[in-house]
């Protein structure tokens, strides 16, 4: 069983849909962090979130964090072609010392 | 300077080989990071070190020697792999203390080709 659960696993979209993606756990987080890949590179850091409720924008993307501070989601709005990756989550706290958990991840495919 | 570098971007290398992977940040992380990532799956922990010192083994294979020189430093030492070793090898930084510093900083990655 996954500390972080993230759904969906794939999504396969029309350009200028919304859409969105969760990650759930039942442990707490003290931070929570959303990654974007693209295939050959290595992910890239789209927000850190760690205040319970807090919500942050990025353009498109609006991020949440659970008030309980377990959950998050990322929410696109009328999705591009160039939002085509692999999205991952990942929590930290004191409690994994130096390590990051993260999701299984959420490929993406937006279709122009 | 807020990258970390990876060298080299591509390699091969045979199941006798002996070859090394580089990482370099100067941002002043103090906590960097090996990973193994298989397509379309999330990266997978194998070393972390800190402060200098390796703080987490996640049980990899002595055919996986990581060595830190110094704090902008970090090597993947590589020999006798198999093909199932095959993968794109991550490395990254973050910044010690504190939630807003739980981030990491990834750099580009070596894909690596085990014939």
């Amino acid at each position: 069983t996954q500390l972080l659960e993230q759904s969906p696993q794939f999504l396969s979209i029309q350009e200028g849909e919304n859409l969105t993606v969760y990650c759930n756990s039942s442990s707490v987080f003290s931070s929570l962090q959303w990654y974007r890949q693209e295939p050959g590179e290595g992910p890239v850091l789209l927000v850190t979130v760690v205040t319970g409720g807090e919500v942050k924008k990025l353009k498109r993307l609006t991020f949440q964090f659970g008030d309980a501070r377990k959950d998050s989601s990322l929410h696109i709005t009328a999705a591009q072609p160039g939002d085509t990756g692999l999205y991952l989550c990942a929590g930290g706290g004191m409690e994994y010392g130096n390590k990051l958990v993260f999701g299984a991840g959420t490929i993406l495919r937006v279709k122009s | 300077d807020t990258e970390v570098t990876q060298t080299p971007k591509h390699l091969v290398m045979g199941m006798t080989n002996k070859k090394s992977l580089k990482c370099e940040q100067h941002m002043g992380h103090r906590a960097m990071y090996w990973y193994k990532q298989k397509a379309k799956k999330p990266p997978e922990l194998m070393f972390v070190y800190s402060y200098e010192k390796l703080s987490i083994n996640e049980s990899v294979p002595s055919r996986f020697s990581p060595e830190c020189p110094n704090s902008s430093l970090l090597n993947l030492h590589l020999h006798a792999l198999q093909p199932e070793d095959s993968a794109l090898y991550l490395c990254a930084s973050r910044k010690t203390g504190g939630a807003t510093n739980e981030k990491l900083f990834f750099g580009s990655g070596t894909q690596l080709s085990v014939l």
